[in-house]
């Protein structure tokens, strides 16, 4: 089946500064990327996407960036602040239906 | 419009006892994520449901664990009987339609587990 891999698992930040996140992904086919924020004790929730037709999308202050032929995509916060503090998941979505297979996760702080 | 409601959000339970959970999903999705969620990790999908018919349940420990969703709209997942490693946070979601497309899923904000 699909593995997902997340690195790094925890990433410290001075605010102001930009926060970078990657993920590599095995299936070739795999055709949704998306990205979720979960704050402590709270739900995940859908930051941004992209399909496997586009190489970039941008909303304000978070991008992601899809490598098809590396079989790898990654978030990009600039000017961070101290409200993107949370856990933030990657996932993929495998040629099979709807299933999505997340990231371990990783750990954003962002020091004021 | 309301999100994805499940209930209760915590429980606690001693081992061998049953539990169950509960999940409205947002009005008109027709497609149900139950997932798992360990301490420090990512979800794992456990069943899904497009409409009432369970159409993966690859990762649900069947001797164990169970579902249902009678109607295509409440969910109920049950553990019985429960074990000391089944503590974590179960996560409903709920997308449009989940036959291949791009759909955003939504998720509820869990129930905490804990197993004595």
């Amino acid at each position: 089946g699909e593995n997902v891999e997340q690195h790094p698992s925890t990433l410290s930040v001075q605010e102001g500064d930009s926060a970078v996140i990657k993920c590599t992904y095995s299936d070739s086919a795999s055709n949704y990327f998306p990205w979720y924020k979960q704050e402590l004790g709270k739900r995940p929730q859908l930051i941004i996407d992209i399909r496997s037709n586009v190489g970039e999308k941008k909303d304000q202050r978070i991008a992601v960036t899809l490598n098809k032929t590396a079989k790898h995509f990654s978030l990009h916060i600039t000017e961070t602040q101290p409200e993107d503090s949370a856990v933030y998941f990657c996932a993929v979505q495998g040629r099979y239906g709807n299933k999505l297979v997340f990231g371990a996760g990783t750990i954003l702080r962002v020091k004021s | 419009e309301a999100g994805v409601v499940q209930s209760p959000r915590y429980k606690i339970i001693e081992k061998k006892q049953p539990v169950a959970f509960w999940c409205n999903p947002i009005s008109g999705h027709n497609t149900l994520y139950w997932y798992l969620q360990n301490l420090g990790q990512g979800p794992e999908l456990l069943i899904r449901y497009e409409n009432e018919e369970a159409v993966d349940d690859s990762q649900l420990p069947k001797d164990r664990f169970s579902a249902e969703r009678l109607k295509g709209v409440d969910s109920t997942l049950k553990i019985q009987p429960a074990e000391l490693g089944d503590s974590a946070v179960y996560l409903c979601a709920s997308s449009l339609d989940g036959r291949g497309g791009y759909n955003e899923q939504f998720f509820g904000p869990g129930t905490r587990l804990t197993v004595l």
